[in-house]
């Protein structure tokens, strides 16, 4: 399969510990993109890369929230302190020369 | 503030009757608009785009869309509605990157 992978796809976590969630993108494809998505809302834009370039970055994306994209391929999105407030869907993205947006399957966060 | 508004939380249709789902935009310049289906545990899945060009836009699995400037609107429409359409859909404005709107959540019924 060469779509979005997503891992883990589901992790439940104590408040106050730190998760690490991982993203592989479409192998040709130079952009990837981080979306939120709480129960019964739609995803909301948290920050996206141009091969590793950083490029934007949401207010909602706290200073307990990094993203890395080291080598312009995979992307790790790490939540430092997790909160009850962080539980949602975490869905990456990624595009290539058009402007359709791939996803993958969502890790969903739980913090207990 | 450039958005787009989805003013049903669900929509109820009978199988083979057509379908209607509703979006509308308030965005400056041209709008680059989307339609995504959200499947349970599956990923959000491409449906059809208007960037510019012919209002009507066929899409997959038989859906299309109508870009109205004139109502600032971009429906979803299908002829004949599947037990299979039933799932959540997204209109989506792109900037850079995807503003969603909230989903309307579509029921076929046998």
């Amino acid at each position: 399969d060469t779509g979005v992978s997503q891992n883990p796809r589901h992790k439940i976590t104590k408040r106050g510990q730190n998760v690490t969630f991982r993203c592989d993108p479409i192998s040709e494809h130079n952009r990837l993109y981080w979306y939120r998505q709480t129960l019964g809302q739609g995803p909301e834009f948290l920050t996206y890369f141009q091969n590793e370039a950083q490029l934007e970055k949401s207010r909602l994306l706290s200073d307990r929230f990094s993203a890395e994209r080291p080598k312009g391929s995979f992307s790790t999105l790490e939540i430092q302190r997790t909160e009850q407030g962080d539980s949602a869907m975490y869905l990456c993205a990624s595009s290539g020369i058009g402007d359709e947006q791939f996803f993958g399957p969502g890790t969903r966060l739980t913090v207990l | 503030a450039q958005s787009v508004a989805q003013p049903e939380d669900q929509v109820n249709v009978a199988e083979g009757n057509p379908l209607t789902v509703k979006c509308t935009y308030s965005v400056s310049g041209n709008p680059y608009l989307f339609w995504y289906v959200q499947y349970p545990n599956r990923g959000l899945q491409f449906l059809l785009k208007y960037i510019t060009g012919d209002n009507l836009v066929k899409g997959s699995y038989g859906f299309e869309a109508e870009f109205n400037k004139s109502q600032t609107s971009f429906h979803l429409k299908k002829p004949s509605a599947l037990v299979s359409d039933s799932a959540l859909y997204f209109c989506i404005y792109n900037f850079n990157k995807f503003y969603f709107g909230s989903g309307t959540k579509l029921n076929v019924k046998p």
